[in-house]
């Protein structure tokens, strides 16, 4: 049973440029979120997908955007990328339902020059 | 003030030991309480997942909740080199979902 994938694994932009990163859930979730997690800090949440909606969002600005396939399958778009965005960019997915753990996987790490 | 505090270690204890890892937070809507691992250049797995105040265990895991004092702790059991890890807490609101990270832990066990 494949966990949540992601790809690419890593990427290079630089300032100015645009970048999508995917992410496939989990067998069986329909729930997609991404979060940010900078180097020596805990992941920040940037949006949460669910039924192809963006169904909440954190303190992050309209350059981030996201889509939701009908396969639940989701992609996270950031648009004219700054230094500071370099991070490791996490999905989670989690089961039908309120309340349900969320699970992650590996991440892609970004590097802006 | 950060919602969620965790101390970033690390925390470096000899193989055998107890872990002892804590956070505590400022809001007490947080219902759901979590605890991830994290190795280097992975992502978190996810260890406990808990609700209620009190005690769950699971294998060499503990996890502790006191929601009056709003506090949680995660114990590990004769740890074993390979829990050398970043350990973060998360936590998130009924039918919120959005989760709400601690800093992260650094332990080390040392054979």
């Amino acid at each position: 049973d494949a966990g949540v994938t992601q790809s690419p694994t890593h990427l290079i932009k630089t300032r100015g440029q645009q970048v999508t990163l995917r992410c496939s859930p989990k067998s069986g979730h329909d729930t997609v979120s991404w979060y940010q997690q900078a180097l020596g800090q805990g992941p920040q949440f940037i949006f949460q997908y669910y039924e192809e909606e963006e169904r909440q969002r954190g303190n992050f600005p309209d350059r981030f955007s996201g889509h939701q396939f009908p396969n639940y399958s989701s992609e996270l778009n950031v648009n004219a990328l700054l230094l500071g965005d370099s991070a490791l960019y996490l999905c989670a997915s989690s089961s039908p339902g309120l309340n349900q753990p969320q699970h992650f996987g590996d991440g892609t790490r970004l590097s802006i020059l | 003030q950060k919602e969620v505090e965790q101390d970033p270690g690390p925390l470096s204890v000899p193989e055998g030991a107890i872990v002892s890892l804590n956070c505590t937070y400022s809001n007490s809507a947080f219902q759901y309480f979590m605890w991830y691992r994290q190795y280097s250049r992975k992502g978190p797995e996810l260890l406990m997942y808990t609700y209620s105040s009190g005690n769950k265990e699971d294998g060499r895991f503990t996890a502790q909740v006191d929601k009056s004092s709003k506090y949680i702790s995660l114990f590990i059991r004769d740890s074993q080199p390979s829990d050398s890890a970043t350990y973060l807490c998360a936590m998130f609101k009924a039918a919120g979902n959005k989760l709400t990270f601690g800093g992260g832990t650094r332990v080390l066990v040392k054979p």
